[in-house]
């Protein structure tokens, strides 16, 4: 079975430093970039980056560049998005994703983790 | 950057009506690489239409996509309990690949 498990939920202060995870298992895990999304309470989806796993490539949101870092570790198939210094505005649902093709255009979403939920909160 | 309007916000209407949500970009969707979600509460998003109008694995026939350049289209034939959630729509043609703020169907 193909999926993505994410890392469990997080409470954090304000100025701490977090770094969530997702697992991809039952695929190829290079051949598929991953996703980053989230979402603030009671809002939408925001796209917020991407990387290709099989070179560490990232593409970002120019609302998320320099707030967070998206990496990955193709030796355990699991990517990542970091914060240096959470905010409150922080908290909300991430999500990640994986494209239904292969392929660096092909990126509507047909597998995605559970969610992680992170709260910020002094 | 281009953004995607929805409309309506809010959709209400009784089980076995039929559903048309809209989604316009502010700017022409390169190759018609435009998707439609549907999102539950505590559950994550499900991809239904892809390419505009490609219906994803195990996605019922009722749902459908249409639309090319700015303006598109989901249309939910006859819906069923089990339909009313938020829908949205992305654009996955130029970074950054946007969603829009979504539409409410809910229960008449």
């Amino acid at each position: 079975e193909v999926q993505l498990v994410q890392s469990g939920a997080e409470v954090k202060k304000p100025g701490e430093s977090l770094t969530i995870s997702c697992k991809g298992s039952g695929y190829s895990f290079t051949s598929y970039w991953i996703t980053w999304v989230r979402q603030m309470p009671g809002k939408g989806l925001e796209w917020m980056g991407r990387i290709d796993p099989s070179d560490s490539y990232t593409n970002y949101s120019p609302s998320f560049q320099g707030h967070v870092t998206i990496s990955a570790d193709k030796s355990i198939s699991t990517a990542y998005l970091q914060w240096s210094s959470l905010k409150a505005s922080d908290t909300a649902i991430y999500y990640c994703a994986r494209p239904y093709a292969s392929g660096s255009l092909n990126d509507a979403f047909d597998i995605w983790g559970q969610g992680t939920m992170v709260t910020v909160s002094s | 950057d281009i953004v995607l309007t929805q409309s309506p916000d809010t959709l209400s209407l009784s089980p076995g009506e039929r559903a048309t949500l809209s989604c316009r970009a502010s700017q022409s969707v390169t190759s018609n690489y435009l998707a439609w979600y549907q999102h539950k509460p505590g559950q994550a998003p499900r991809l239904l239409i892809f390419g505009a109008s490609s219906r994803a694995t195990g996605i019922p026939d009722r749902f459908s996509g249409s639309g090319s350049g700015t303006d598109f289209t989901l249309t939910i034939s006859r819906l069923e309990p089990q339909d009313f959630a938020v829908y949205y729509c992305q654009q996955y043609g130029r970074s950054p690949k946007s969603f829009g703020p979504g539409t409410k169907v809910d229960i008449k």
